[in-house]
């Protein structure tokens, strides 16, 4: 199974500020790879799909770049309710596979 | 817009059999562009893919639960099922359905809102 490793595990920062969440693959998945937002007690929300097409809907401050196996999600100026935890999920090859996510938290 | 929706039991013993049904409405499962997941997330943890069915009845399961795990599809009520076989406490998780694109956009655009099972006697 292909593993995926997220960096950092947590992140605090402040509304406006710029952040940046790693996402590593164990081999080469080109660009089959998805973000999702998750709030408590809420279903996994999608964000990016294709490593940086921005799911209909999605804010424009969400980006998303990478391939192979080094991805990067970016958000450019944080607003509240961006405030959840972030999963990245290749979709290269069976089994599915999530990294660990990354909480996003208030300073 | 399609919807999907978990139901079963909240608690389940140890060494028995979780059972979950995924109802979806919005859409017919037989169309034959997607296949329907099952995913998992324990209290405070991450998420891992179950397993997968196809309308046609075909299956994928993550070898990490093969052994354990049973997927199937009912067209008729437009319902897919899960079967998780001598459940332990590990096995407590809210479960999720969710739909992904049998076509090159592979990802689960679609999740149902999940159901929380406990094992525990």
């Amino acid at each position: 199974a292909i593993r995926m490793t997220q960096s950092p595990s947590s992140l605090s920062a402040s509304t406006g500020d710029r952040v940046t969440i790693t996402c590593r693959a164990s081999q080469g998945i080109s660009s089959y790879l998805a973000w999702y937002q998750q709030k408590p007690g809420k279903a996994p929300k999608l964000l990016i799909y294709a490593a940086s097409t921005l799911q209909s809907g999605v804010p424009s401050r969400f980006s998303g770049s990478g391939s192979g196996t080094d991805f990067t999600l970016t958000i450019s100026c944080l607003q509240s309710e961006d405030f959840a935890t972030y999963y990245c999920q290749q979709y290269y090859s069976y089994p599915r596979t999530f990294g660990q996510g990354t909480k996003l938290e208030i300073k | 817009q399609v919807q999907l929706q978990e139901s079963g039991p909240g608690l389940v013993k140890p060494s028995q059999t979780l059972s979950l049904t995924c109802t979806v409405s919005g859409g017919s499962i037989s169309s034959g562009d997607y296949y329907w997941s099952w995913i998992r997330q324990p209290p405070g943890k991450g998420l891992e893919w179950i397993g997968y069915i196809y309308y046609s009845g075909s299956t994928y399961y993550n070898p990490s639960l093969k052994s354990r795990v049973t997927i199937s599809v009912d067209t008729s009520k437009n319902q897919f099922s899960l079967k998780l076989s001598s459940v332990t406490a590990a096995d407590t998780a809210v479960y999720y359905c969710a739909r992904e694109a049998t076509g090159g956009t592979k990802y689960f655009q679609h999740w149902g809102q999940g159901t929380l099972v406990t094992v525990s006697s």
